[in-house]
């Protein structure tokens, strides 16, 4: 399983776009990226999944670029709502069985 | 529709004693997955489930830890002599199945927190 490295925390301000990079060098050639969200004393939920290029869904965009050795989550006009842990995810979705190995996260505070 | 649900919603227990953890999935979703996940730390994986049998109980961390599935629903895992080492939060994931190369998104539970003393 590919190893990710992202920022441990980050601050925003209410209404800013928050970019979140996700660093995965070792990423396998059929491996997909996902973000997951947890909030406290809940169990992660699953944002946005890609491969390569962009990804945008209702909550996000996801930006790859064509080495996919990273990938950036993309949270548009965050609100205080959106505090949160996100994390960044490795792995080959395989017949329904995708193990995942979650990192700490990145915990993003917003301010109002 | 419902969502994974997980009882008991907290649990407190002492040391040496023996504990189970309940997960509800949803309805029709084949697979199953137990995650622990300690404060300041991501979930770790323990065991997936594929209908009755575990397909992958490569991270489950020594034999106290059990886990079951016997009519491909409602799982327990099962934590013997508890070590005051196995607080945390154990979570519950459930997602469908489908053949080839297909993403199935993972629903998780809101978890049960375990209090070894």
């Amino acid at each position: 399983l590919a190893k990710t490295t992202q920022p441990i925390s980050m601050d925003s301000y209410e209404g800013q776009e928050v970019n979140i990079t996700c660093s995965h060098n070792n990423i396998a050639t059929n491996d997909y990226i996902t973000w997951y969200q947890q909030f406290p004393s809940q169990g992660p939920r699953f944002i946005i999944q890609g491969y390569k290029t962009k990804v945008t869904n209702e909550v996000a965009s996801l930006f790859i670029p064509a080495d996919r050795k990273s990938s950036t989550l993309s949270l548009p006009r965050v609100s205080l709502s959106d505090t949160a842990v996100y994390y960044c995810l490795v792995g080959v979705p395989s017949g329904g069985y995708q193990k995942v190995t979650f990192g700490i996260g990145t915990k993003l505070q917003v301010i109002p | 529709g419902a969502g994974v649900s997980q009882t008991p919603s907290n649990k407190v227990t002492e040391k040496g004693k023996y504990v189970e953890l309940r997960c509800d999935p949803i309805s029709g979703h084949t697979a199953l997955y137990w995650y622990r996940q300690s404060l300041g730390q991501g979930p770790e994986f323990l065991i997936y489930f594929q209908g009755t049998g575990a397909a992958d109980d490569s991270g489950l961390p020594n034999d106290r830890f059990f886990a079951v599935r016997p009519e491909g629903s409602v799982s327990t895992l099962k934590i013997q002599r508890t070590e005051r080492g196995d607080s945390a939060v154990y979570l519950c994931a459930s997602s469908l199945t489908t053949s080839g190369l297909a993403f199935n998104e993972q629903f998780f539970g809101p978890g049960t927190r375990l209090t070894v003393l």
